[in-house]
């Protein structure tokens, strides 16, 4: 089974300053992760994934997330923070392989103050 | 280019009306197919997948019900709506390869009144 928690319903930063989204993840495959945001009213859209490989990923509009096995933890950051960077954040993970169900953690939603 | 469609966009319907929504893929073949339910608070719950023509996994026994009638079309149906079938429900598809990723449609804010 796996399950995806994300830590902070609600979180608040300045512009420009440093954007941390907390991902924890259980799997008893290796995973597959991903970061999807969402605007208002709208779908989601993939910000970056982590399949294999290099566990620093990159994503688009300057995120990024690292992968680390032992803390079962698949944090996204972001050096400075945009005011277009308010939005909800989705952490999610999949088996791979022949799992298909990607499971969803509840989201948080960023708030970016001028 | 891979497209989804989802419609419609909003939907207000009384308590124990039926339900349907429609959504279908464009520009790949056999996807597997997703519902999820989207309410506050709660994040992203799935509600069904299906990874071929009338093969249907329900993940949260409920009011709905899920149709896959063609490769690329996948419908979300209710015979009578609860107030509790409230919520933005999000259609995606996923093709098992390189790109492992699921894509999702724009989304149906339905309301039960």
């Amino acid at each position: 089974a796996q399950s995806v928690t994300q830590l902070g319903s609600h979180v608040s930063v300045s512009e420009g300053a440093l954007v941390l989204l907390r991902c924890n993840y259980s799997s008893s495959v290796p995973p597959y992760l991903f970061w999807y945001v969402q605007y208002p009213n709208q779908g989601l859209q993939l910000l970056l994934k982590y399949t294999t490989g290099a566990t620093l990923v990159k994503g688009i509009n300057g995120f990024e997330a690292e992968f680390k096995k032992s803390e079962t933890s698949f944090h996204l950051t972001k050096p400075s923070a945009h005011m277009s960077d308010a939005a909800e954040y989705f952490c999610a993970v999949s088996g791979g392989g022949g799992t298909y169900k990607y499971i969803f953690g509840t989201g948080t939603r960023l708030k970016v103050l001028a | 280019s891979q497209t989804i469609h989802q419609w419609p966009a909003t939907l207000v319907q009384p308590v124990g009306s039926p339900l349907s929504l429609e959504c279908t893929v464009e520009g790949t073949s056999n996807p597997n197919l997703y519902w999820y339910r989207q309410a506050a608070g709660r994040g992203l719950q799935l509600l069904f997948y299906s990874v071929g023509i009338g093969q249907i996994s329900s993940e949260v026994p409920q009011n709905l019900s899920a149709s896959r009638p063609q490769d690329r079309q996948f419908i979300l149906s209710s015979k009578k709506l609860l107030l509790s079938d409230s919520g933005f429900y999000l259609c995606a598809w996923s093709v098992l390869g390189e790109r492992v990723e699921a894509f999702f449609g724009q989304g149906t804010r339905l309301t039960v009144v």
